[in-house]
């Protein structure tokens, strides 16, 4: 069946440093992939998607880009700031469903 | 503003009781969602609606009921036959997309069962 693994936390960085996310994914045929963001006793917001092949998302800094020879959709930011510090989910969607699968979340410590 | 709301944030309850969770949404979505998490686990979907009067088993649905009488609302109800109830819940809507869409999420209820 479908199944997101994604990097265990918690990643802690400095702010200002560069983050990188892994998130790998077992589909049949083409998901829809997406990283949700989890802020401190709080639901989860979108933080950006890609519904094919070799499409970047990106919003606020952050940037995935659907890997289909991969299967991955890692998350990325340039620059990390204090306020960044969450949890990261990776999700992903099957053909025809919107049911999400998530994985298991990683969090996000950024230190001044 | 349009959006999920999830009431009460806190709710504590005995063992062996049954107990109701809010979600009222004004986003005007079909499909309606609810889900658990537990530290280290993820989300684990308990059951979704995509329609009125209609809804379906989640991986995780023995334990708890639904109900979709109105398309704003979608209240689930922890049972006492749910072995382990204590937990934060997670209600979502999202417009039907065959996967594309996004789920928008309420702030949660975090449920400790005593």
């Amino acid at each position: 069946g479908n199944s997101v693994t994604q990097m265990e936390g918690p990643v802690t960085l400095s702010e200002e440093a560069f983050l990188t996310i892994n998130c790998t994914y077992t589909a049949t045929g083409y998901p829809s992939l997406f990283w949700y963001v989890q802020y401190p006793g709080e639901g989860l917001q979108l933080l950006l998607k890609a519904t094919k092949a070799d499409d970047k998302g990106s919003n606020k800094g952050f940037e995935a880009t659907y890997r289909k020879e991969t299967t991955s959709f890692h998350l990325e930011k340039g620059s990390v700031q204090v306020s960044d510090s969450a949890v990261y989910f990776c999700a992903l969607s099957g053909k025809n469903t919107d049911k999400l699968i998530f994985g298991t979340g990683t969090r996000l410590q950024v230190f001044p | 503003d349009g959006g999920i709301t999830q009431s009460p944030k806190y709710l504590f309850r005995k063992e062996g009781q049954n107990v109701t969770l809010s979600c009222e949404q004004n986003l005007n979505h079909d499909a309606m969602y609810w889900y658990r998490q537990d530290p280290g686990q993820g989300l684990r979907l308990i059951y979704y609606s995509q329609i009125v009067n209609d809804f379906q088993k989640g991986d995780i649905a023995e334990g708890y009921s639904v109900s979709r009488e109105k398309k704003e609302s979608f209240p689930l109800t922890v049972t006492s036959a749910q072995k382990n109830p204590t937990a934060f819940y997670l209600c979502a809507s999202s417009i039907p997309g065959l996967g594309h869409n996004e789920q928008f999420f309420g702030p949660g209820t975090r449920l400790t069962v005593l």
